[in-house]
Formats: C-alpha cells, structure tokens, sequence
C-alpha cells in the first residue's frame, strides 16, 4: 500500500476525554499535513511537519491540540479536553518537497459527545 | 487572506450531460490543486495544474494564473462524477499549505 493511511477511521468520545489519531504518509514524502473539516466546508489547515520538524501551526490549533513527528516518519495528534466543537474530520496530507502535490489519507471522523 | 470561490455551489446533471466548475481565487498563488471528495470523505487527487491546461480521461483542467482562475471540465458524465470538488491554492512561502475552496456538489443522476 503506497497511500496515505489514517487510524482510526471513527472516534466517538465523550466531553473531556483526550483523543489520539495517527497518520502514515507515503513512506519517500517528508512534508507532512494535518487538516480539518467541518460539515458543509472545505478542509481548513492546522499543522505542517518537514521531517520532524513542525514548523507552521494554524490559529486554529488551540493549546489543546498537539501534533508530533517523531523520527520523521508517522505522526500523532492529540487533542486533550475534547469539545463538542472538535467534532470534525481530521485530514492528514504528505508531500515530496516543496512545489509538489499533496496526498490525502482517509481522514478520522471525530465525534464528541 | 487570500479567498478562493467556486461555482455553482450545486449541480444536478443527466448522466451523460457536460459540466464546468469555475474556481476563482483572489491573490496570486504558485499552485492549484483539483480534488473530487467522495461519499466517504476521501479526497481523490484529479489535476495538479498551476497552468495551462491538462486531461485525464473524461476530465480536464485549465488554470490561467494571470487572471486568477481555474476550470473543471467533466464530459459524459457518470453516476460515480457525484460527490464534492474542491480546487485548492497553494501560497507562496516555505509550507506550501493549501487553501481550500468553497466546493461543488455535483449529483449525477441515472
């Protein structure tokens, strides 16, 4: 399998709880994306790793989400205390550099109750 | 920050029927990315297309970076055309995020 892939697929958590989603990118690509999605709206960016490195974070990342890359390879993001507002599709999208496509994986439907 | 339109917002065509979706945005970008979204919310990756024009099939897509728009064409379109299109611009700096359109929603009818 050479695409990106997300686990899980589906997240039900009650307020409060902390989630963890993973993605795996394309194994050569070292740009990865993290985005969300909302019902009715086009995906929205939240993070962006260069190896291991995350370098630019969106405003909409409050200090309730966190996104790591160890190793440069999959990444992670947590979201603690989650709210009802969380629920959404989370994205995750890897590249080969700079100038070159992007490729979605499956995405991780979140639902907070 | 940089606004990226797309029309209609919603299309219902015959099976076998043509379309155009339009994606304007509103800044100069370095690139431009189609995607067809399914039922199950997988983005499909259809054109890369900073320029020109390009076909794949029944589809193809032309963007004319210096008046800030790009085009769509579906031909003889078929059930599995539903779903949402998206464009989305990549900006000019080091992260090369994308800036998502407001989508279509295209329903192909038998």
């Amino acid at each position: 399998d050479t695409g990106v892939s997300q686990n899980p697929r589906h997240k039900i958590t009650k307020r409060g709880q902390n989630v963890t989603f993973r993605c795996d990118p394309i194994s050569e690509h070292n740009r990865l994306y993290w985005y969300r999605q909302t019902l009715g709206q086009g995906p929205e960016f939240l993070t962006y790793f260069q190896n291991e490195a995350q370098l630019e974070k969106s405003r909409l990342l409050s200090d309730r989400f966190s996104a790591e890359r160890p190793k440069g390879s999959f990444s992670t993001l947590e979201i603690q205390r989650t709210e009802q507002g969380d629920s959404a599709m989370y994205l995750c999208a890897s590249s080969l550099g700079l100038k070159s496509e992007q490729y979605f994986g499956p995405g991780t439907r979140l639902t907070v109750t | 920050g940089i606004q990226v339109e797309q029309s209609p917002p919603d299309l219902i065509l015959q099976e076998g029927a043509n379309s155009t979706l339009r994606c304007n945005f509103s800044d100069s970008v370095n690139n431009l990315q189609w995607f067809h979204q399914n039922p199950w919310g997988q983005l499909i990756n259809l054109f890369y297309i900073p320029s020109g024009t390009k076909q794949n099939g029944r589809l193809s897509a032309t963007t004319v970076a210096t008046e800030r728009y790009s085009l769509l064409y579906i031909s003889s379109s078929q059930t599995t055309d539903s779903g949402v299109y998206f464009c989305a611009v990549e900006l000019g700096g080091a992260t090369n995020k994308l800036i998502f359109g407001t989508g279509t929603l295209l329903a192909v009818q038998p």
